[in-house]
């Protein structure tokens, strides 16, 4: 079964430092979504790449916040410099096609920020 | 809000009986979908129904959607312990989807 990658699955990290967080998305699924979930907000969107253009980051602290596709197979999200309050577990998804396909989930990478 | 909000946020039953969650929305859709997630997980896409349709079946769930009340439902038929999860119902109004807070099904062995 073809399955979006997430790595790490866990991390914990001190004020200040970056993280990097990596998808691997779906071989031929070509958007890419990034959400945080939280217990206070829920799912929000951060940012989605469609054949690794990007079309919407207006969910993203542009600050701190860094989205990319360097290539078809990746997908990476950055925060510099990470604060206590980005703790979440940051989801990515991939989907073919458009609007009337279903989104495929990482698993996710929970991120702790002390 | 652009959310499917998602109602009852919590629900627990007993093995063996139905599960019914509801989901409101506020403007025209294309589709609506709904997820689970289980507990550390990534979210599970369920079941998709489109805007000119009106009832869905998949196994054990049967979602229905009615775009002139801007509502949907979704139905699991003899609930097990593993369908203990969070329910969600984005809806799609453009290019993208927008997840509510979903519904917290418990159900009790």
């Amino acid at each position: 079964d073809a399955r979006v990658t997430q790595t790490p699955r866990h991390k914990v990290t001190e004020m200040g430092q970056e993280v990097t967080m990596r998808c691997q998305p779906i071989l031929g699924h070509n958007t890419v979504f990034w959400y945080r979930q939280t217990m206070m907000q829920g799912l929000e969107l951060l940012a989605y790449f469609r054949n690794r253009a990007p079309l919407d980051d207006s969910g993203m602290p542009k600050d701190r916040f860094s989205a990319e596709m360097p290539d078809a197979t990746l997908a990476t999200l950055k925060i510099q410099p990470s604060e206590p309050r980005d703790s979440a577990v940051y989801f990515c998804a991939s989907q073919k096609g458009l609007y009337n396909s279903p989104l495929h989930f990482g698993n996710g990478t929970r991120l702790t920020v002390t | 809000s652009q959310q499917g909000e998602e109602d009852p946020q919590a629900l627990s039953i007993q093995e063996g009986e139905n599960a019914t969650m509801n989901c409101s929305y506020k403007t025209s859709i294309n589709n609506l979908q709904w997820y689970r997630q289980n507990s550390g997980r990534g979210l599970v896409h369920l079941i998709l129904i489109r805007s000119n349709e009106r009832e869905k079946h998949s196994g054990r769930l049967r979602v229905t959607l009615d775009t002139s009340k801007k509502s949907s439902s979704l139905l699991i038929t003899a609930s097990r312990a593993a369908d203990t999860a969070s329910y969600f119902c984005p809806y799609n109004a453009g290019n993208m989807l927008t997840f509510g807070g979903g519904t917290r099904l418990m159900v009790k062995p």
